[in-house]
């Protein structure tokens, strides 16, 4: 079945640090790759999104390149800011899983000024 | 437009008791989830609708009962609270076609069974 694997967190960093998250998947074929971030108290919202191999999706200075070789969709972003503290999902949508997504275990950034 | 609503925000139920979670979206999304949120572990689906009418099991439906009897409005029933099922619960939505099924979510329910 259809997986994905977050780093471990959570992941403590200053304000302007540069910020990596890494996520790789396991499924069949050629899934949807999507980063979700959860702002304290709230809900999930989309951060940004992939539909094909070698495809970067970006948002808010926030960056993933969909990798088929290395399964991987890691999100990066050159200086984190206070404001960008929050739970961080991986997840992805399979060829065959319908709009059904699957997510990773979640990464939590706390950003320190 | 309110997106996707949830109530209650929190509920306290003992060992035993039954409950329903009511989910509204105003985005005339054909599709809604309901999701269960527990550390270390994500989100993991515990039911889905892909229209008034139908629903469907997702990873984790034993123990919830759903009903999509309005096409806006998506419950998730516990009929006999187990401590286990203390968690946050989000519901989400999206619409039925397109590239990426973008889901909406609502900003969770906390249940805590004692």
């Amino acid at each position: 079945g259809n997986s994905v694997t977050q780093m471990e967190g959570p992941v403590t960093l200053s304000e302007e640090a540069f910020l990596t998250i890494n996520c790789t998947y396991t499924a069949t074929g050629y899934p949807s790759l999507f980063w979700y971030v959860q702002y304290p108290g709230e809900g999930l919202q989309l951060l940004l999104k992939a539909t094909k191999a070698d495809d970067k999706g970006s948002n808010k200075g926030f960056e993933a390149t969909y990798r088929k070789e290395t399964t991987s969709f890691h999100l990066e972003k050159d200086s984190v800011q206070v404001s960008d503290s929050a739970v961080y999902f991986c997840a992805l949508r399979g060829e065959t899983s319908g709009s059904r997504l699957t997510f990773g275990e979640g990464t939590q950034l706390t950003v320190n000024p | 437009n309110a997106g996707v609503t949830q109530t209650p925000k929190f509920r306290v139920l003992k060992t035993g008791q039954s409950m329903t979670l009511l989910c509204a979206q105003d985005m005339n999304h054909e599709y809604m989830y309901w999701y269960r949120q527990d550390p270390g572990m994500g989100l993991r689906l515990i039911h889905y609708s892909v229209g008034e009418g139908t629903t469907a099991k997702g990873e984790v439906p034993d123990g919830y009962n759903v009903s999509r009897l309005k096409k806006q409005n998506f419950l998730l029933g516990l009929e006999s609270a187990a401590p286990s099922q203390t968690s946050v619960y989000f519901c989400a939505s999206s619409y039925s076609a397109g590239a990426t099924y973008e889901q909406y979510f609502g900003p969770g329910t906390r249940l805590t069974v004692t």
